[in-house]
């Protein structure tokens, strides 16, 4: 089936250490998005990639960096973890920037913050 | 500034009891409302896209419909399983058309 798959599920991390999550995704979709979810709050959005072109949203934190080097594939970098950072991370894919299909989401990677 | 809020934040109803929740939202120009369901610890899965006032959209024991202003997502007869948060995104018309999501009504059917 195509899916939206994120690694890992879970990830401990130190307060401070650099942190990789990734998501890849067999829908061929164009564009792939990265939300932020505390818990019982609103998924945020941090960025997005419509093809190559990378876009960051207005507040988020210069911490947060992304990097996508093919269609399939999508990483979040935290550079230096705090403990504000941990949430649930959420990539997500749709095709075409207008998505009224809906964004197809991956089951997310919980980070912990030591 | 697209929002989204979503009442109540919490409900509980016995099993077989009927009920709504709702989304508010304000946006310049709505292109399409969403519903998901999220079980916890995991990510939100598609429900319904509505894109005008007046549209309704069914899915087993849920129905969506879309005012001007805000949309209800009924549930009828609900059993365990439809336990989950739901939540409500809008998407404006123009500019990004990202995705603004409410926080969630969670949902606790009882037994």
């Amino acid at each position: 089936d195509a899916m939206v798959i994120q690694n890992p599920r879970y990830q401990v991390t130190q307060f401070g250490k650099p942190v990789t999550l990734s998501c890849s995704q067999t829908l061929n979709h164009n564009v792939m998005y990265w939300y932020q979810q505390k818990s019982s709050q609103a998924p945020k959005l941090l960025f997005h990639y419509y093809d190559k072109d990378f876009n960051n949203e207005a507040d988020t934190p210069d911490n947060f960096q992304s990097r996508r080097p093919n269609t399939s594939f999508c990483f979040l970098d935290i550079r230096s973890p705090g403990l504000g950072d941990a949430a649930m991370y959420l990539c997500a894919t749709s095709r075409g920037i207008g998505g009224v299909d809906g964004y197809t989401f991956g089951s997310g990677t919980r980070l912990t913050v030591v | 500034e697209d929002q989204v809020t979503q009442s109540p934040e919490a409900l509980r109803l016995q099993e077989g009891e009927s009920s709504s929740l709702n989304c508010s939202y304000t946006v310049s120009g709505l292109r399409g409302l969403f519903w998901y369901r999220q079980d916890p610890g995991k990510g939100p899965e598609f429900l319904f896209t509505l894109y005008s006032a007046g549209e309704e959209k069914e899915k087993e024991r849920l129905k969506a419909t879309l005012t001007k202003k805000e949309s209800f997502l009924h549930i009828t007869a609900p059993k365990p399983e439809d336990s989950a948060t739901y939540l409500c995104a809008v998407q404006a018309d123009g500019g990004a058309q990202k995705l603004v999501f409410g926080q969630g009504t969670r949902l606790t059917i009882n037994p």
